[in-house]
């Protein structure tokens, strides 16, 4: 799986757009883009993934680069409750053929503080 | 919350002691996974399991074994317990949406070797 790079730590107010930036610099053409993000103490928990197009859901939107060597993961307004650590991961898309090794390789994350 | 239960959510125990933790889902899984969470280590995957009875190891599975006889419940066994072996703890299960892979974690077991 490509490698990703986050900043470590962001910050942001509450009720603005919180931007996360991700570099994937050398993702593959058959891996997605996947985001989730750790809650102090609790789970992981699936935010958004994409492939090459922009995504869009209830929790984000998911901006990928025309050349995907990087992408954003936008919190449209934030909450203290979106105060989190965020993991950026890329995965291969053929899950038929790895999906009996289908580990999450997190890495570190940015911790993005929502402030009041 | 995909239906993932982890007990126990907390324990202590003495070095040398088997520790068994149990993940436990409801909603008919087939793929079930063992992570250990550790500062400035992320999550890494002990050990994981695509069917009842079959299970494969993960990059950190030294001093781990896992079973699987059913598939809602999937057993984490320390047999002899280190203090490298402290830690926390996450089941996750895999659903797939759309034919994307996407997996869902449990609320986490924080186990404490002293």
């Amino acid at each position: 799986d490509a490698k990703t790079t986050q900043p470590p730590s962001m910050d942001c107010a509450e009720g603005r757009a919180a931007n996360l930036p991700c570099n994937h610099s050398t993702i593959s053409g058959n891996e997605y883009v996947y985001w989730y993000r750790q809650i102090h103490s609790q789970g992981p928990q699936y935010i958004i993934h994409g492939l090459k197009n922009n995504e869009t859901n209830e929790m984000a939107s998911l901006i990928i680069t025309e050349d995907r060597k990087s992408s954003t993961l936008i919190l449209p307004h934030a909450t203290l409750r979106d105060t989190a650590v965020y993991y950026c991961i890329v995965r291969v898309r053929d899950i038929k053929s790895n999906f009996g090794n289908e580990k999450l390789t997190f890495g570190t994350g940015t911790r993005l503080t929502i402030i009041p | 919350d995909a239906g993932i239960t982890q007990s126990p959510r907390h324990k202590v125990t003495e070095t040398g002691t088997p520790v068994t933790l149990r993940c436990h889902q409801t909603e008919n899984h087939r793929y079930m996974y063992w992570y250990r969470q550790d500062p400035g280590h992320g999550l890494r995957l002990i050990h994981y399991s695509y069917g009842v009875k079959d299970t494969d190891k993960g990059e950190v599975s030294d001093g781990y074994s896992v079973s699987r006889s059913k598939t809602e419940d999937f057993l984490l066994t320390l047999e002899s317990a280190t203090s490298s072996q402290t830690s926390v703890y996450f089941c996750a299960i895999s659903e797939e949406i759309e034919s994307k892979n996407i997996q869902y974690f449990g609320a986490g077991t924080r186990l404490s070797v002293l």
